[in-house]
Parts: structure tokens; sequence; C-alpha cells
């Protein structure tokens, strides 16, 4: 049963290179959702999806994107990785965002920009 | 918009003794409150939740939560505390995005739990 996973749990970026952080849950949940946690600020929202083919931003969406054309998969793509994006990124997952009952999370991916 | 103040960064408590964590909410109508728990290198999962019913909520662990709604707080307890119980406590209350289509989760900064022998 292997929930929510993220790849990769580590990532180390050069300020302007990108990547994508890889999220899959098979638990046939609808909604599945991006944070970020710094320090002192808690889990904060990035983007967030309803379904397939349906996102929509969060608190702090600048200098992401996503897609989900699938319901299993939501990918956080970095275009130009800057130093405010050094943090730790939770993908989670829930059966329905109307409302949320029970968020489930992956492990999370700690990424450096240098 | 909805909040969360969790105003302990740290508590600290002997094995065996009991454990609170405080957690204080400001939310429009009725509030839908959760807690969470959070272990080195790990993911945050799911401990309870207060929907209505009951004001003390019992969840994982041992763990339990009372809501008091005159206080807008619900703080987290357990009777009686492990060692293996250290980790992050994050609380939580539930709010709707933009248009309301959809709900969102909004986490304070959380509590750091140690607990020793």
């Amino acid at each position: 049963n292997a929930g929510v996973t993220q790849t990769p749990k580590f990532q180390v970026l050069k300020t302007g290179q990108s990547m994508t952080l890889q999220c899959a849950q098979d638990m046939n949940h609808e909604y599945m959702s991006w944070y970020r946690q710094d320090p002192g600020m808690g889990l904060r929202l990035i983007h967030y999806s309803v379904g397939a083919g349906i996102t929509d931003q969060g608190e702090v969406p600048n200098g992401y994107n996503v897609s989900r054309s699938t319901t299993e998969d939501f990918p956080l793509r970095l275009l130009s990785a800057a130093p405010s994006q050094t943090s730790v990124y939770f993908c989670a997952s829930s059966l329905t965002g109307q409302p949320i009952e029970k968020l489930f999370f992956g492990s999370g991916t700690q990424l450096s920009v240098l | 918009a909805q909040s969360v103040a969790q105003p302990e960064d740290q508590v600290n408590v002997a094995e065996g003794n009991p454990l609170t964590v405080k957690c204080t909410y400001s939310v429009s109508g009725n509030p839908y409150l959760f807690w969470y728990v959070q272990y080195p290198n790990r993911g945050l999962q799911f401990l309870l939740k207060y929907i209505t019913g009951d004001n003390l909520v019992k969840g994982s662990y041992g763990f339990e939560a009372e809501f008091n709604k005159s206080q807008t707080s619900f703080h987290l307890k357990k009777p009686s505390a492990l060692v293996s119980d250290s980790a992050l406590y994050f609380c939580a209350v539930r709010g709707y995005i933009n248009t309301g289509t959809a709900s969102k989760l909004t986490f304070g900064t959380g509590t750091r739990l140690q607990v020793t022998l």
C-alpha cells in the first residue's frame, strides 16, 4: 500500500535551473496539492487540483507550475529555480477537496537552490 | 481568512507525565479542526479531527483534543507521554479557497514536543 509517493527525496539545484518534483498516489484521490514547509512558517499551499485536468493556485504559487493529466500524478515544476525556493516540499492528497476530511502526505522532497 | 496559532515553539515533558500542546484558531462559520504529527524526515500524519459533536475528540496513539468554542482553542492532550511521542505537531483549520469550490487546510507553525526519560 504505497499511498503518496514523492521523488526525489533530495535535490540540489543552481539558480536558474529547472526541475520537476514528482508526486503519485494510488488511492484514487480526487484532490492533490503541493505545500512547502519553511522554518517558523508552517506549511503553505502552492497549488492544488480537484481532479484530472483541473488545477488552481494556492497561497504561494509564483515560480511554480503544475498539471494534472491523470488522477494519479501531480508534478510540480520549477521553471527557473531561485534561492528563495529552498524548502521542503510535500505533496498531499485527499479523497475529495469538497470538503477535505483528511490529507495524506508524501515523505517530502528537500530542495536546495544555490 | 482562517488562521491558526500555536504559541509554543517547543514543549518539554517527562515520560509518564500528561502533555498539552496548545492551538487557537480563527475562522468564519463552524470550525473544522485537525491535528497532524510529523516524525523526522517523514510527511505529516493525521492524528484526529473535530467536525461536530463531543468537545473531546479521541485520535491515534492515545492522543485526544479538547475543543473550546468560547476560547477558540483546540488543545492536543495525552494523559501519559512516551519518548516515542517526540515529534513536530501541527494544528490545522479547514477553510475555502478562492471562490469556495474547494477547501484547504491552513496549518499552524508547529510545536516541537520533546519527551525525556
